[in-house]
């Protein structure tokens, strides 16, 4: 497993506008995961996208990936004040399915 | 009812003292994970089981043992807490066979060791 690292670490917007966190990584993956948290509840998956995969989308939520970068984004459309949490991306190696967590980002969204 | 029930969801305990953290699931998976959150740390592996026979150390596992009672039940044990272990502790299950490899969480357990 290996850490993904989050940028921005906090993000403040208003509700309506889009939200785009981004994730780099270091070496090969099967898939890349995102998941939300929001404050001190457990995390809660939200999409994931296989290595094969340029692109998926999600309700608001749409993810891409460029392997060949290393690197993920998460965009949120029309954010919502209910969107308001922490977002974490995981990549997965593949390799017992151990995910390791970076220290995310958070999102302020603001009425 | 949720699928992976951690207990208890808060504890205070003094230094020194043997904690058992326990976490259940009814999603039917074989893996089971520990980890803990500091704050500004992201979440870290402490143990994991892919099976009741098979338990495995995560990246933070000195100070803590566990136990695969079942394939539902996964408990985490500070056999003499200290006050640095004090974190918010989750529990995780997958099933990569059916899911990728997504995982899914307790709500947590929020320990403070005075």
């Amino acid at each position: 497993s290996q850490q993904g690292e989050e940028d921005p670490q906090a993000l403040s917007i208003q509700e309506g506008e889009n939200a785009t966190m981004n994730c780099s990584y270091k070496t090969s993956i099967n898939n890349l995961q995102w998941y939300r948290q929001n404050s001190g509840r457990g995390l809660v998956h939200l999409i994931l996208i296989r290595s094969n995969e340029r692109e998926k989308h999600s309700g608001r939520l749409r993810v891409t990936l460029d392997t060949s970068k290393k690197s993920s984004s998460l965009l949120i459309t029309a954010s919502r004040a209910a969107d308001t949490a922490s977002y974490f991306c995981a990549p997965d190696t593949g390799t017992a399915s151990k995910l390791t967590f970076g220290t995310g980002t958070r999102l302020q969204v603001t009425l | 009812d949720a699928d992976v029930t951690q207990t208890p969801r808060n504890r205070i305990t003094k230094t020194g003292k043997r904690i058992m953290l326990e976490c259940s699931q009814t999603k039917g998976h074989d893996r089971m994970y520990w980890y803990r959150q500091d704050p500004g740390l992201g979440l870290r592996l402490i143990y994991y089981s892919f099976d009741v026979k098979d338990i495995n150390k995560g990246e933070i596992s000195d100070g803590y043992s566990v136990s695969r009672q079942a394939q539902a039940k996964f408990s985490l044990s500070l056999e003499s807490a200290i006050p640095n272990q004090t974190a918010l502790y989750f529990c995780a299950t997958s099933d990569p066979t059916r899911t990728g490899g997504v995982q899914y969480f307790g709500a947590g357990t929020r320990l403070s060791v005075l």
